[in-house]
């Protein structure tokens, strides 16, 4: 049972275009979540997150789009450069709630390849 | 400021051998976490530790799996038995805060192969 879905397992986007990646969730106690890069044999890096009182959260090139209502939250990058081209993982804890202490429930990733 | 570190970075084990995956956090980071990624998949929480505690094992297999975080040195996620179903990579993630907001740095992992 995925409480995390990334439904599109890759992506290809021309350099200097929007990439649009996106996560849905099932569990309404999710009250925080993250994007992390990842290249291969490395581990992730952090990228941004987006708590749930908030609906935007902006940095640089990267903005979190959080839908509460729909469950549903996507990461926009813009412009997008082919350094951009890893793997993306949208992750939600619970920690508000107490219960998980904060271990974060991970998607299965989005593979972006940004094409110059 | 080093991040957090993992070794080995590739470890390869026959059947039945035991595992040792080490993890020292990023200074000043109290908190370690454990997850664990099979191919095409996701990464998946293992286990949350304190300095000396355990504090929440949900995800971690019922038998063979084990993990510390002591006093002094690193943390460690030890593999007894271990079989051919046990080959992933094993991240391990630190953090700072105490509430359990915030991100996770994790470090670059550990490839175990078990023939």
């Amino acid at each position: 049972d995925q409480q995390v879905k990334q439904n599109s397992p890759s992506l290809s986007v021309q350099e200097g275009r929007i990439s649009i990646l996106n996560c849905d969730y099932t569990n309404s106690m999710f009250d925080y979540f993250l994007w992390y890069k990842k290249y291969p044999a490395e581990g992730p890096t952090f990228l941004i997150s987006i708590s749930s009182i908030k609906d935007k959260n902006e940095d640089g090139r990267f903005t979190v789009f959080l839908n509460k209502s729909a469950k549903h939250l996507s990461l926009h990058i813009v412009p997008s450069q082919p350094g951009d081209s890893a793997v993306y993982f949208c992750a939600a804890s619970a920690a508000g709630y107490g219960g998980s202490q904060g271990n974060l429930i991970f998607g299965k990733g989005t593979k972006l390849s940004v094409k110059p | 400021n080093a991040g957090v570190m993992q070794n080995p970075r590739h470890l390869v084990r026959r059947r039945g051998q035991e595992a040792r995956l080490r993890c020292s956090p990023m200074k000043g980071h109290s908190h370690v976490y454990w997850y664990r990624q099979l191919p095409e998949e996701g990464l998946k929480f293992m286990v949350y530790l304190q300095k000396e505690n355990i504090i929440d094992e949900s995800g971690m297999p019922k038998e063979r799996f084990s993990a510390e975080f002591p006093k002094e040195g690193p943390s460690i996620l030890r593999i007894q038995q271990v079989v051919r179903g046990d080959s992933a990579a094993y991240f391990c993630a630190s953090s700072p805060w105490t509430s359990g907001i915030g991100e996770q740095f994790f470090g670059p992992g550990t490839r175990l192969t078990v023939l």
